[in-house]
């Protein structure tokens, strides 16, 4: 079975750096398959923010996100992260790791971690 | 990019039926047939329920079902039940500059 693991919750002042991980136990190859990452602020709905192919590292962004965070990957450890270099007040929600199943144009979120909450003030 | 379009609420008593919409435009939802939806319960990570418009992934129930037409898709919860209340979101793939988005949700209460 497939599991992500998420880091703990954080809390951060305005322009500090965090960086944020979901571990995924294998059961299938880490590097066959995207990870995705979708942020939720508190009382509002999902948004998807990029995912990362760990087979080559080919990372993509919604243009909502492009330039706010960065998406990496170390194959080594299965772990995928999602990296802040100045936070804001506004980056507060609660930010979930999912696979991506399928190719990057026809897939869908199998399996979620637990989620992270990101507190920033 | 914008997110689709979903009602904020729906309600039914038990064992009623539910359909929930999802619209968007002929770049999202009207223009590819990956358009999946998440049940998230209060305090929960959301769990897939359907996949490619109308798939269902082992052991979710066949009271979930859902469709498809022009830009609209639609989720059906059949004989509700006390468990179905929850949060619903649809997503679908919006080309690869944008990749992919999500529905406003729509919170479901069974009466």
């Amino acid at each position: 079975e497939v599991q992500l693991m998420q880091s703990g919750a954080e809390v951060r002042k305005p322009g500090e750096s965090l960086k944020i991980s979901c571990q995924v136990s294998t059961g299938y190859g880490f590097t066959s398959d995207w990870i995705a990452w979708l942020r939720q602020v508190p009382g509002k709905g999902l948004e998807y923010m990029g995912v990362i192919y760990p087979g080559d590292y080919d990372t993509r962004y919604s243009p909502s996100f492009e330039g706010q965070v960065t998406i990496s990957a170390d194959k080594s450890i299965s772990t995928a992260y999602l990296q802040w270099s100045g936070l804001k007040a506004s980056d507060t929600a609660m930010y979930y790791c999912a696979r991506l199943k399928g190719d990057f144009w026809s897939g869908y979120f199998d399996y979620w971690g637990q989620g992270t909450l990101v507190t920033v003030s | 990019q914008s997110a689709l379009t979903q009602p904020p609420s729906a309600s039914g008593s038990p064992g009623q039926s539910v359909t929930i919409s999802c619209t968007g435009t002929n770049s999202d939802v009207g223009g590819y047939d990956y358009v999946s939806w998440y049940q998230q319960h209060p305090g929960k990570a959301p769990k897939l329920i359907i996949y490619e418009v109308s798939k269902r992934p082992s052991g979710v129930p066949d009271r979930f079902s859902g469709s498809k037409s022009g830009d609209t898709a639609s989720l059906t919860v059949s004989g509700l039940q006390a468990e179905d209340e929850a949060d619903y979101y649809c997503s679908s793939f919006a080309g690869h500059y944008i990749g992919y988005v999500f529905g406003t949700g729509t919170q479901v209460t069974v009466l």
